[in-house]
């Protein structure tokens, strides 16, 4: 069974350039979910798909947009990078949608915008 | 906002020494989860308490929940090492989404 992984690993942008983050989910999950994290904050939830479909979005401008593929991995796409931007990007995959499904998080994307 | 809130911002104990710390939050929960992250990392699941009960154990973690307070505490016992990291709680106040606290950084100290 493989975990989560998120490529690329690290990444740096320029302002107004446009992003996209990847994301695999563990074996059997069919539900990712996207947060940001900035230096010294706990994650943010940006959104949640569930079979392919957005189930759920956190309080992002639609500059933050996502996929999720037949085979359960996921893409997250951000336009018009803006320096506030920087942060951690890191997906969690979890086996449905129950509350008590634990939610595995991969080990990050760390986007820095200059 | 944040949802969760943790206190203390940062620990620092001795190997071998108890850590503690305490999450409060501001709306219902149906569960409370705490996670790790070491480094800027990934986040790893500690454990899972339910708004019906009011304490689990996992090893040497200790998680207890007062749904009256809104607050949980973790407690991790004789702490090592590896235990340097930072723990989040984190609430299901949504269906979709967990909300996470800014965290408690703890260092262990050989």
């Amino acid at each position: 069974e493989t975990g989560v992984t998120q490529s690329p690993t690290h990444l740096i942008k320029t302002r107004g350039q446009q992003v996209t983050l990847r994301c695999s989910s563990q074996s059997g999950h069919n539900t990712v979910s996207w947060y940001q994290q900035a230096l010294g904050q706990g994650p943010q939830f940006i959104f949640q798909y569930y079979r392919e479909e957005e189930n759920g979005r956190g309080n992002f401008p639609p500059r933050f947009s996502g996929l999720q593929f037949p085979n359960y991995s996921s893409e997250l796409n951000v336009n018009a990078l803006e320096l506030d931007d920087s942060a951690l990007y890191l997906c969690a995959s979890s086996a449905g949608l129950d509350r008590t499904d634990t939610q595995y998080f991969g080990p990050g994307t760390r986007l820095t915008v200059l | 906002s944040q949802q969760g809130e943790e206190d203390p911002q940062a620990l620092s104990i001795q190997e071998g020494e108890n850590a503690t710390m305490n999450c409060s939050y501001k709306t219902s929960i149906n569960n409370l989860q705490w996670y790790r992250q070491n480094s800027g990392r990934g986040l790893v699941h500690l454990i899972l308490i339910r708004s019906n009960e009011r304490e689990k154990h996992s090893g040497r973690l200790r998680v207890t929940l007062d749904t009256s307070k809104k607050s949980s505490s973790l407690l991790i016992t004789a702490s090592r090492a590896a235990d340097t990291a930072s723990y989040f709680c984190a609430t299901d106040g949504s269906a979709y989404k967990l909300s996470f606290g800014a965290g408690t950084t703890v260092t262990v100290r050989a």
